[in-house]
């Protein structure tokens, strides 16, 4: 099956600094690539959406210059979390969409990455 | 605004019996609906997707049925075995594939 990695899978950053997260499909092309939060005991929470060449759709009550997402290529996007704290420590994980399958909306995640903002 | 709930308790089950889980949703009328399994650390992994259009859809021990007009989606995994034991994550999407997950149900299978 398709495989989407993400670097790193875990980091710990000092209050104040910003964090790059990499979300990566390594055997397909995708068309979009969304990014979710998702806290202890709770469910995923979408952030954004992103497609290739054009910026981010953030969802409600997310704040879009303090999470960067750049999606430069049809197999990389990035979310930079920017002057990080506590309160965004959190599990992030990516999925992509492959192209072509028409009406096929299957995802595939990345593994997560563990940010822990001291 | 939209909701979806899953079986909000942990469901413990003895191995080789069926667990079925149970995800209902509010003010949303989805053109799919996914199941994930998800482990401790790690990302959701894809099991099944059904359209709106299907009652039902099977994938070796797993089963999933869903009801537009009761608004409620089941999943079953048959011959339950310990190896089953993670966490189910139901999710509604969209044409242009935003999904919205439920909270999802911690299965516990004992041998």
């Amino acid at each position: 099956g398709a495989v989407v990695s993400q670097h790193p899978s875990w980091v710990i950053c000092k209050s104040g600094t910003s964090v790059k997260i990499e979300c990566r499909s390594l055997d397909f092309q995708a068309t979009t690539m969304f990014w979710y939060r998702q806290f202890p005991k709770q469910s995923l929470m979408l952030m954004a959406t992103s497609n290739e060449g054009s910026k981010a759709t953030y969802e409600q009550g997310v704040e879009k210059d303090k999470f960067l997402i750049n999606h430069a290529s049809l197999t990389l996007s990035t979310l930079t979390v920017t002057s990080a704290h506590p309160e965004d420590s959190s599990f992030y994980i990516c999925s992509a969409m492959e192209i072509g399958t028409s009406g096929s909306y299957e995802q595939y995640f990345g593994p997560g990455t563990r940010l822990t903002v001291t | 605004s939209q909701k979806i709930e899953q079986n909000s308790e942990a469901l413990n089950i003895q191995e080789g019996k069926t667990a079925t889980l149970t995800c209902n949703y509010t003010n949303y009328s989805p053109a799919y609906l996914q199941w994930y399994r998800q482990d401790p650390g790690r990302g959701p992994v894809f099991l099944l997707l059904i359209r709106e259009n299907e009652k039902e859809k099977r994938k070796e021990r797993l089963k999933v049925t869903f009801d537009t007009t009761l608004k409620q989606s089941l999943f079953h995994i048959t011959a339950s075995q310990p190896a089953d034991s993670a966490t189910y994550l139901c999710a509604l999407g969209d044409q242009g594939g935003k999904l919205i997950f439920g909270q999802g149900t911690e299965l516990s299978v004992k041998p």
